[in-house]
């Protein structure tokens, strides 16, 4: 049963438009989600985090949404730039120590 | 710090054969994870440490996968014997829960040790 689900598996967007990559989770419990960035051939880079007492948190180009009632999250980037393309990682955790639960990824392309 | 380390960058083995994945964490960071990358599974949890102590292995498939942190700065997961279906990327990742603020606990992965078992 996967508790983090990413339904788009790849996204595709004009350059300097928005980017909204969306994850539903499952487990109440969670209380921290994160999102991952990756290139091929590297590890996930950490982008951006809310913790479950917000619903919303922003660093530059990057806002996440959290939607408690809806078990929702979602990733906004704007103005989405040709380096931005790569597999987006949403993941989530219980309590302390981030044992990361992912969802499968979502591929996203910004076309110049 | 360089971040965190993992060696080799791909391992490719025979089946049957032992194959030893070797991670180093970044200096100072309690928390230690191994992951697998599949294509069916996604990115999984194998098992995490605290302070060296093996905490959470319920994610380790199976007992031919062992994981062992002998020191807080090293740690090894061993596959033997090996089998095709081991085939993924590996990822060791490392965290620090000593943060004034849950959001500086963010874990940072190595950059993966690709296997593939013929």
């Amino acid at each position: 049963d996967q508790q983090v689900k990413q339904n788009s598996p790849s996204l595709s967007v004009q350059e300097g438009r928005i980017s909204i990559l969306n994850c539903d989770y499952t487990n109440s419990m969670f209380d921290y989600f994160l999102w991952y960035k990756k290139y091929p051939a590297e590890g996930p880079t950490f982008l951006i985090s809310i913790s479950s007492i917000k619903d919303k948190n922003e660093d530059g180009r990057f806002t996440v949404f959290l939607n408690k009632s809806a078990k929702h999250l979602s990733l906004h980037i704007v103005p989405s730039q040709p380096g931005d393309s790569a597999v987006y990682f949403c993941a989530a955790s219980v309590g302390a120590g981030n044992m990361l639960t992912f969802g499968g990824g979502t591929r996203l392309m910004v076309k110049p | 710090d360089a971040g965190v380390i993992q060696s080799p960058r791909h391992e490719v083995t025979e089946m049957g054969q032992e194959v030893t994945l070797r991670c180093k964490p970044i200096s100072g960071h309690d928390y230690l994870f191994w992951y697998r990358q599949t294509m069916m599974r996604g990115l999984e949890l194998l098992i995490y440490f605290n302070n060296n102590v093996p905490i959470d292995d319920s994610g380790m498939p199976e007992d031919r996968f062992s994981a062992k942190m002998p020191n807080a700065s090293f740690s090894t997961l061993k596959i033997q014997p090996s089998e095709p279906r081991d085939s993924a990327v590996y990822f060791c990742a490392s965290s620090s829960a000593d943060a004034p603020y849950r959001e500086g606990t963010e874990a940072f992965f190595g950059q993966g040790t690709r296997l593939t078992v013929v």
